[in-house]
């Protein structure tokens, strides 16, 4: 069955990087989009964007730009997601998410990440 | 980028009787290209429906929804106690064109 188990919780100072990996089993981890998805606390859901693993392409939302990196490594199955600068708004829990051919999503267990000041 | 508004903010509803929520898109969505998801405190999001209209794996059938276009409606027939949790829609079309609403909070009155 399909699992994405992710790293485990960070604390960082504003202005360090964090770098969250995401580890892929139970389907072809270059055959669908890895996607990362934000939830400051007690706020909503926010797509950050996607990576193809099949060749590294990537795609990001509209407040995602510049200082979010996706990578992965297809020989150990794992994704990717590097944040720099960080500022205590970057603060919250960080899913990656894919879905097979159906549409069928599946998420990670989520990785909270805390930035202070 | 396809914007999704949820109404309403909270629902207030008591266990056995049947909640509506809303999701509308600020432009046509593709077919088949909507999700629900489900989340309760301290939980990572679960997925409810995909493909628009598709039950995920261990989804009762009290869950359905109707829509297309803009405006897609998650009806949940008979509430159990279970079901009070914070409800999301998402859409997924074009480039890069993935977007969540900010959510509907249903509460038990």
């Amino acid at each position: 069955q399909v699992q994405l188990v992710q790293s485990g919780a960070e604390v960082k100072k504003a202005g360090a990087s964090v770098k969250v990996s995401c580890k892929a089993s139970g389907y072809i981890f270059t055959g669908y989009y890895m996607h990362w998805v934000r939830q400051a606390p007690g706020q909503g859901l926010e797509w950050m964007g996607r990576i193809n693993p099949q060749n590294g392409v990537t795609d990001f939302g509209p407040n995602f730009q510049g200082r979010v990196t996706m990578t992965r490594d297809t020989s150990i199955k794992t994704a990717y997601l590097e944040v720099n600068r960080l500022r205590p708004d970057d603060t919250g829990v960080y899913y990656c998410v894919t879905s097979d051919s159906s549409a069928y999503y599946y998420l990670g267990q989520g990785t909270l990440v805390t930035v202070s000041s | 980028e396809i914007a999704l508004t949820q109404s309403p903010g909270t629902l207030s509803l008591s266990p056995g009787e049947r909640a509506t929520l809303s999701c509308r898109a600020s432009e046509s969505v593709m077919s088949n290209s909507v999700a629900w998801f489900q989340q309760k405190p301290g939980q990572p999001p679960r997925l409810l429906i995909y493909a628009t209209s598709s039950r995920a794996n261990g989804i009762p059938d009290r869950f359905s929804v109707s829509g297309s276009g803009t405006d897609f409606t998650l009806t949940i027939s008979r509430l159990e106690p279970e079901d009070f949790a914070v409800y999301y829609c998402q859409q997924y079309g074009g480039s890069p064109g993935y977007s969540f609403g900010q959510g509907t909070r249903l509460e038990i009155k």
